[in-house]
């Protein structure tokens, strides 16, 4: 009974082709976030959303564009993917009582050729 | 510019054996997360430090935090081959964002 879950899993997709990544929520929190993960440079943050309609860039923001409509659904898109896109992308949500931390989603494994 | 590093990247470890992971941040902030992922999953929250002089067990594992000196040591004592995994720390750099900077991680490999 997860309370974040992202879709799709898996996806390969061909350079210069736009995709979206979903992930939804069940926990009602205001804070979402979208980080990928590459060997030997951790997590880092592409963007993130503090409500509705309010989202910022983080660290790697070029190339991504974000929506987020509904409280429980925040979407990545890859406007024109790039090579430079293949990774694993993680979803995650926080509460922002400092308590916590977050709570990740299962990630999403892309494979741009 | 903000960084977060950890050391050692790599750790290959005997079971029974105690060894510290690092976690070194350039910024002020009194939040630091550790999280274990295993391979080709996802993370899971290990410790939540909010402040200086923090200190957290979990079995075999022991975190702490230093916000003077920028630094957390995640201790693992007598470590058996369950604890293989990668380990985050992650810094929180936006209280009212919530933003969190992660390290590098550290592989962690425990044999017999």
């Amino acid at each position: 009974d997860a309370g974040i879950t992202q879709s799709p899993r898996h996806k390969v997709t061909e350079t210069g082709t736009p995709v979206t990544l979903r992930c939804h929520q069940t926990e009602n929190h205001r804070y979402m976030y979208w980080y990928r993960q590459d060997p030997g440079h951790g997590l880092r943050l592409i963007h993130y959303s503090y409500g509705v309609k309010d989202t910022d860039k983080g660290e790697v923001s070029d190339g991504y564009s974000v929506s987020r409509s509904k409280t429980e659904d925040f979407l990545l898109t890859l406007e024109s993917a790039t090579s430079s896109q293949t990774s694993v992308y993680f979803c995650a949500i926080s509460a922002n009582s400092g308590n916590y931390g977050y709570t990740f989603g299962s990630g999403t494994r892309l494979t741009v050729v | 510019e903000l960084k977060v590093e950890q050391n050692p990247l790599f750790l290959s470890m005997q079971e029974g054996k105690n060894y510290t992971i690092y976690c070194n941040y350039s910024t002020t902030s009194d939040r630091l997360y550790w999280y274990r992922q295993d391979p080709g999953k996802s993370l899971e929250s290990l410790f939540v430090l909010l402040s200086n002089g923090a200190v957290k067990q979990e079995g075999r594992l022991m975190a702490s935090l230093d916000t003077k000196a920028r630094l957390s040591t995640l201790h693992i004592t007598a470590a058996v081959h369950d604890l293989s995994a990668t380990y985050f720390c992650a810094v929180d750099i936006n209280f009212d964002t919530d933003k969190l900077i992660f390290g590098t991680g550290t592989r962690l490999q425990v044999f017999p």
